[in-house]
């Protein structure tokens, strides 16, 4: 049950994009299409922004994707805005006994 | 609305003992998977522990497993955590989170309890 490695940190400015990496393994994220990526502001509870590896949930801006390739996952916020800054982590399921296991996170900071 | 409302932590010592509940509402809590995720102060995320709709199925991360007992009330729309022998490195936000089976992720979260091991 090791976790997933993410970038400690990453930035951008307002109206650019940027990408955050989240890398696993063959048995998590390489072997699942079931990545997931969630926004945490500081003292408050995570939200989830991205669930099978693409799909956003209701009310999560079309600015958030996902995608992944072999054993790397990545989020994509386009258009950063102020808001977006954020801790962002990454999980993925790891098989029947694992339900999650989670990336170390993100720190997004707009400059 | 979708929400989760966790309670039961505090201070314990090295090797005792805390019952964390979870009280669920705006969703069918009994056709839908449950998990504990817990995160230590400046830490990332951990997942702890989960249990399915029927309770019947409990899963757990090998740090707690032996130590720690996911447990449901459907009638009560309630999650619990028993968490025994405890340790330091338990000390942390404890989050109850929906888990959506169909997507393996964790779809809501409440705002969490703190549980602080110390003498």
């Amino acid at each position: 049950q090791s976790a997933l490695t993410q970038p400690p940190s990453a930035s951008g400015s307002p109206g650019q994009s940027v990408t955050i990496s989240c890398t696993g393994t063959s048995s998590d994220v390489g072997g699942y299409n079931y990545v997931s990526w969630y926004q945490q502001h500081p003292g408050k509870a995570p939200k989830l922004m991205i669930y099978e590896v693409t799909k956003r949930p209701s009310g999560v801006p079309d600015r958030f994707s996902g995608s992944k390739s072999g054993n790397t996952a990545s989020l994509t916020v386009s258009e950063l805005q102020a808001e977006d800054e954020a801790d962002y982590y990454c999980s993925s399921y790891a098989g029947s006994n694992t339900l999650g296991v989670f990336g170390g996170g993100t720190k997004l900071t707009v400059l | 609305e979708v929400q989760v409302l966790e309670s039961g932590g505090g201070l314990v010592q090295p090797g005792g003992s805390l019952r964390l509940s979870c009280a669920a509402s705006g969703f069918t809590f009994s056709s839908c998977a449950m998990t504990w995720v817990r995160q230590a102060p400046g830490k990332g995320l951990e997942w702890v522990s989960g249990v399915s709709s029927s309770g019947g199925g409990t899963y757990y991360a090998d740090s707690v497993k032996g130590r720690f007992t996911i447990s449901r009330d459907n009638s009560k729309n309630t999650l619990y955590l028993q968490m025994n022998s405890l340790r330091a490195e338990d000390t942390a936000i404890y989050y109850c989170a929906k888990f959506l089976w169909s997507g393996r992720t964790f779809d809501y979260w409440g705002q969490g309890t703190l549980v602080t091991v110390s003498s």
